[in-house]
């Protein structure tokens, strides 16, 4: 099973531009990666998903190399409300792939200070 | 359009009894996952239903069970409540057609305290 590693923790300042990298070294071929955003007391929200190489939409961009070992979140110029845990998921959701292969890494804790 | 709902949104149990939490499904969506979230760690996948049948399973009990309805609202099930079952449930829908992964979306999440 693809597990996943971030860093426990970042801190930023408002205006800047986040990077938070994922390791799935044991990735697997039918293996999408997806990130989400997760508030306190709230379901996870999705921010972003991709199989190869740059997937960019309006709040993020998602960098992926020919490997596929690892990926990058970039949040272009954060804000205070972009202070949130960020979760790397891996994993095959195609109808009888899913099994149990949905695991989410132990997420990365960005704070942003103005 | 309708998010994921999920209900109630607070729960106290002791330990031993069983509970039942609810989730509706995003409109359009076919497909639901239930997640336990721990405080302080990410999501673990419980299970998957698709058409009314279990599609996938993570590393739980079979104490912890599930149902998807015609509707494709779905709801887990948990026996013999234990301490360690305090968590926040998270339930998410997603459409499955056979292709390409599908994206998931979560509802708020039932908070469960077993004591």
């Amino acid at each position: 099973l693809a597990k996943t590693t971030q860093p426990i923790s970042m801190d930023s300042y408002e205006g800047q531009e986040v990077n938070i990298t994922c390791s799935h070294n044991n990735i697997a071929t039918n293996d999408y990666i997806t990130w989400y955003q997760q508030f306190p007391s709230q379901g996870p929200r999705f921010i972003i998903q991709g199989y190869k190489t740059k997937v960019t939409n309006e709040v993020a961009s998602l960098f992926i190399p020919a490997d596929r070992k690892s990926s990058t979140l970039s949040l272009p110029r954060v804000s205070l409300s972009d202070t949130a845990v960020y979760y790397c998921l891996v994993g095959d959701m195609v109808y009888g792939g899913s099994q149990g292969n949905l695991i989410f890494g132990k997420g990365t804790k960005l704070s942003v200070k103005p | 359009e309708t998010g994921v709902t999920q209900s109630p949104t607070h729960l106290i149990k002791t330990r031993g009894q069983q509970v039942t939490l609810r989730c509706s499904s995003q409109s359009g969506h076919n497909t639901v996952s239930w997640y336990q979230q721990a405080l302080g760690q990410g999501p673990q996948f419980i299970f998957q239903y698709y058409r009314e049948e279990e599609n996938g399973r993570g590393n739980f009990p079979p104490r912890f069970s599930g149902l998807q309805f015609p509707n494709y609202s779905s709801e887990l099930n948990v026996n013999a409540l234990e301490l360690d079952d305090s968590a926040l449930y998270l339930c998410a829908s997603s459409l499955v057609t056979g292709g390409p992964q599908e994206t998931q979306y979560f509802g708020p999440g039932t908070r469960l305290l077993v004591l």
